[in-house]
């Protein structure tokens, strides 16, 4: 089974288009992530949860919304989507927040047109 | 702010040579050290990480080296294989951003057979 999953795998839409990705860990971690990685593949984190709680939230428009039902699920909601966003969003997990090795899902590529 | 700077953006060796990749941190309170390997296409996986209590790691062809003063750190692939080709990211723990982990921008390799 995946440790880590997240859907769709890909996503396509148009600007001003409201979107969710979904992530699911199967292993048992307090602390679930989301980063962005740009074109240029570098890794931005946006939000940190642990225990459902969110513990880091980076500078990041308030068209983004986190919601974590229990502590295995933690989904990436965004509103009235730009260009701008387009990237590849990748969920991740650990045992331990921000401390030990990172999961990571196999990412969600979204294409905004 | 603080943040994690990652030098060289792109590296190119010959299959059998050594590559290093070397980063540098501003928060003297970092104390954990992953280093991510991202294949094209591929999810971010971790390959080796070290603590701020030892100066060196190695793990068969792969070495990490801690200097805590100079605050930087440095990734050693040994007898490169053209199977190491990938993008390499260093992190390190943000104390002082409440135990962030953040990202350096990435080298990608390549080992040219």
């Amino acid at each position: 089974d995946t440790a880590v999953s997240q859907t769709p795998k890909y996503l396509v839409t148009q600007m001003g288009n409201d979107k969710s990705i979904k992530c699911e860990q199967n292993l048992g971690h307090d602390t679930m992530y989301w980063y962005k990685q740009d074109s240029k593949k570098f890794l931005k984190i946006m939000f940190s949860y642990n225990n459902k709680e969110l513990i880091i939230n980076e500078t990041v428009p308030n068209r983004f919304s986190p919601k974590s039902p229990d502590k295995a699920h933690l989904n990436l909601h965004i509103n009235s989507l730009e260009l701008g966003d387009s990237a590849v969003y990748f969920c991740a997990s650990s045992q331990v927040i921000s401390r030990g090795e990172l999961f990571f899902g196999e990412g969600s590529r979204l294409t905004v047109l | 702010g603080e943040n994690v700077e990652q030098h060289p953006s792109t590296l190119s060796v010959q299959e059998g040579d050594s590559a290093v990749i070397k980063c540098t941190y501003s928060d003297s309170a970092s104390n954990y050290f992953p280093w991510y390997k991202q294949e094209l296409g591929k999810r971010p996986q971790l390959i080796i990480d070290i603590r701020s209590n030892v100066g060196e790691k190695k793990d068969q062809r792969i070495a990490v080296t801690l200097n805590k003063t100079a605050k930087h750190f440095s990734l050693h692939i040994t007898e490169t294989q053209p199977e190491d080709s990938a993008v390499y990211f260093c992190a390190a723990i943000m104390k002082s951003s409440g135990d962030k982990l953040t990202f350096g921008t990435g080298t990608r390799l390549a080992v040219r057979p």
